[in-house]
């Protein structure tokens, strides 16, 4: 059975800190995994998309890598503001068995960046 | 906005009382998605749509539940018989659904969710 861990699950940073989101995921036979971006009480913004095949994708002040033989993947935010602020959620999708074409969702991590 | 829309966006209903919702994806969007979300955790997959086809179906979905894509278009999900565990963001998503892979087939793209309070 696929888990998604997200750690940690609460972060607070000072404005301008570069800060990394890990996320876990025990089956590696994956197609992809996405990030989303959750505000409160509203529905998720994709962010990054990665392939299993890639290692990381990029997009402005994001960077999100994967390392599917281990399991993990990393969100990589860059000179944090306080729009940041928001719960970031990682999604994996499974290569196999049911439910292919549904995500798997890890619990989030819920991130505050302090102007 | 070509977005995701769900309909409504807040519903209170009392315990034992029929809901439905609706999810209108992106237009050329083949793939619709159900998830239902609770404080604290992760979207849980519900059920998904190729087209009209119902393809899927979580062990979450009770017989109470029920989904349709009648013309592979919009979508509807009824709980029938509310009960106060059933409250939660019910969220709905769409892609493209290719079949070369690419990431732009392949990110699902969600509305702004319907929450369920049931009393």
């Amino acid at each position: 059975k696929q888990e998604v861990t997200q750690i940690p699950a609460a972060l607070s940073v000072p404005e301008g800190e570069n800060l990394v989101l890990n996320c876990s995921f025990t089956d590696s036979a994956i197609y992809n995994l996405q990030w989303f971006r959750q505000d409160p009480g509203k529905g998720l913004t994709s962010l990054l998309l990665i392939q299993s095949s890639q290692r990381e994708q990029t997009s402005g002040r994001l960077n999100a890598s994967l390392d599917k033989s281990s399991g993990r993947s990393t969100l990589y935010i860059a000179a944090s503001q306080p729009g940041d602020s928001a719960t970031y959620l990682c999604a994996v999708r499974r290569l196999r068995g049911g439910s292919q074409g549904n995500l798997i969702f890890g619990k989030g991590t819920k991130l505050s960046v302090k102007p | 906005d070509t977005g995701v829309s769900q309909d409504p966006r807040h519903k209170i209903t009392k315990r034992g009382q029929n809901v439905t919702f609706r999810c209108d994806p992106i237009s050329e969007h083949n793939r619709l998605y159900w998830y239902r979300q609770t404080l604290g955790q992760g979207p849980e997959f519900l059920t998904y749509f190729q087209n009209e086809a119902q393809l899927e179906k979580s062990r979450l979905l009770s017989d109470r539940f029920s989904a349709e894509r009648p013309k592979g278009s919009f979508s509807t999900l009824e709980i029938q018989r509310t009960e106060q565990g059933d409250s939660a963001m019910y969220l709905c998503a769409s892609s493209l659904g290719g079949f070369r892979g690419l990431a732009g087939e392949d990110t699902q793209y969600f509305g702004p969710g319907t929450r369920l309070t049931v009393l």
